[in-house]
Formats: structure tokens, sequence, C-alpha cells
């Protein structure tokens, strides 16, 4: 079936030093690929997202990359802060449903 | 307004109980989506309501009922639950639930239940 596939699953990283989260699809016709966090106890929420128009999207220290041959896009943090640490989710729709597939979710930590 | 609000934010119920959540979002959107999120899992969609229809079923037990009174509420009428559906009941809406989806979802914050 369809499905989306994240790693890693944890990630721990120094305050300052940069966090990379992966994903890849298996629905060659998805075409908008959110990124969410999700901090304990909260509400998952939208931190940046990218059409398949474009190939590189940045909002500050973050920014989402995506290689639609291969198949994936990736998430990148860099001068990570402490507040940076939460539980992060990839996600891209089915094709033909009106739905999101989530990812597993990476948990990132930043060590001060 | 720009959010999506939820109640009640914690719930505790018995088995032969009838409870209902509410969500409700003033930003004209027509795509609202009930999930449900199990403890470090990611959320897991449940019902997708399109213009005040239910669009889409995920095979969820019949004994949640979801509900779409107007395009600014849903709600999700629950009975007889089993103590594995306790979770985080998440409500999210989006501009439209184009095919494919490409609208941004918005997120409440959920509603704690708890089954015992």
């Amino acid at each position: 079936g369809e499905n989306v596939e994240q790693h890693p699953s944890t990630l721990s990283v120094q305050e300052g030093d940069s966090a990379v989260i992966k994903c890849t699809y298996s629905d060659s016709a998805s075409n908008y690929f959110p990124w969410y966090k999700q901090e304990l106890g909260k509400r998952p929420q939208l931190i940046i997202d990218i059409r398949s128009n474009v190939g590189e999207k940045k909002d500050q220290r973050i920014a989402v990359t995506l290689n639609k041959t291969a198949k994936h896009f990736s998430l990148h943090i860099t001068e990570t802060q402490p507040e940076d640490s939460a539980v992060y989710f990839c996600a891209a729709p089915i094709q033909g449903a009106q739905k999101l597939v989530f990812g597993q979710g990476t948990r990132l930590t930043i060590n001060p | 307004d720009t959010e999506v609000t939820q109640t009640p934010k914690h719930l505790v119920m018995g088995m032969t109980n009838k409870k209902s959540l509410k969500c409700e979002q003033h930003m004209g959107h027509r795509a609202m989506y009930w999930y449900k999120q199990k403890a470090k899992k990611p959320p897991e969609l449940m019902f997708v309501y399109s213009y005040e229809k239910l669009s889409i079923n995920e095979s969820v037990p019949s004994r949640f009922s979801p509900e779409c009174p107007n395009s600014s509420l849903l709600n999700l009428h629950l009975h007889a639950l089993q103590p594995e559906d306790s979770a985080l009941y998440l409500c999210a809406s989006s501009r439209t639930s184009g095919t494919p989806s490409t609208d941004t979802q918005y997120f409440g914050p959920g509603t704690r239940l708890t089954v015992l």
C-alpha cells in the first residue's frame, strides 16, 4: 500500500548543530509534502511544506528539500535550539484520495 | 480566528457511556477531519468531511459516529467504547479536500480520551 517511511526514529544533537530528518514516499503522483512539529501534549503544528514544483524551500533556520526522482524529501534544521526538541512528522498525500499519510515520526532532542 | 478548537480537553468514560467530542473552526474551511493518535505514533485518519458530507471513512468501527452539522462544526459521537480506544483524538481542517489533498491541514489541540 501507499506509505511514507521516516528516518531516524530518534535523533539527538548538540545545541547549535544541525539536524536532518529524511522521508521517502511510494506514490509518484504525490505533490505536496508538509512537516509537522508536535511538542509533548500539544497539537501537531505545520512548520514548513513544499510542493512538487520546487526542489527546496527555506524559512529562517528550517529548510525542506525534495527529490521527486528518488521520491524522498528531507527536513533540515540549522543552529538548533532547546525549543526545537519535539517529535517531527512528515506526510504525503495519496493520489486520488483526500488524505495525508504520515511518517512514523522522529523524536528530536537538543542537548544543551 | 485562525484556530481549530476542540472540547473537552480531557474525557474519561466507561464502556457503557455515550459521549461526544466537538470541534469548531471559523476559517471558512470546507474540509474537516478526525484523527486518532496513540502514544508515540503518528495521527491516524478516521473520517473526512468535505462540504459537510462524509467523503472518507477509514473502516472505523460503528461505535464512533461522526456528524457535521454545518461547515464550522464537527462532532464525534462515542458509544460502547473499548479501553483500547483510549487515545488523543485530533480534529483538523483545511480549505478544501481536493484530490489529491494539497491544502494545509490545521490541527486542533485534541481531546485526551480515557475509556475505563
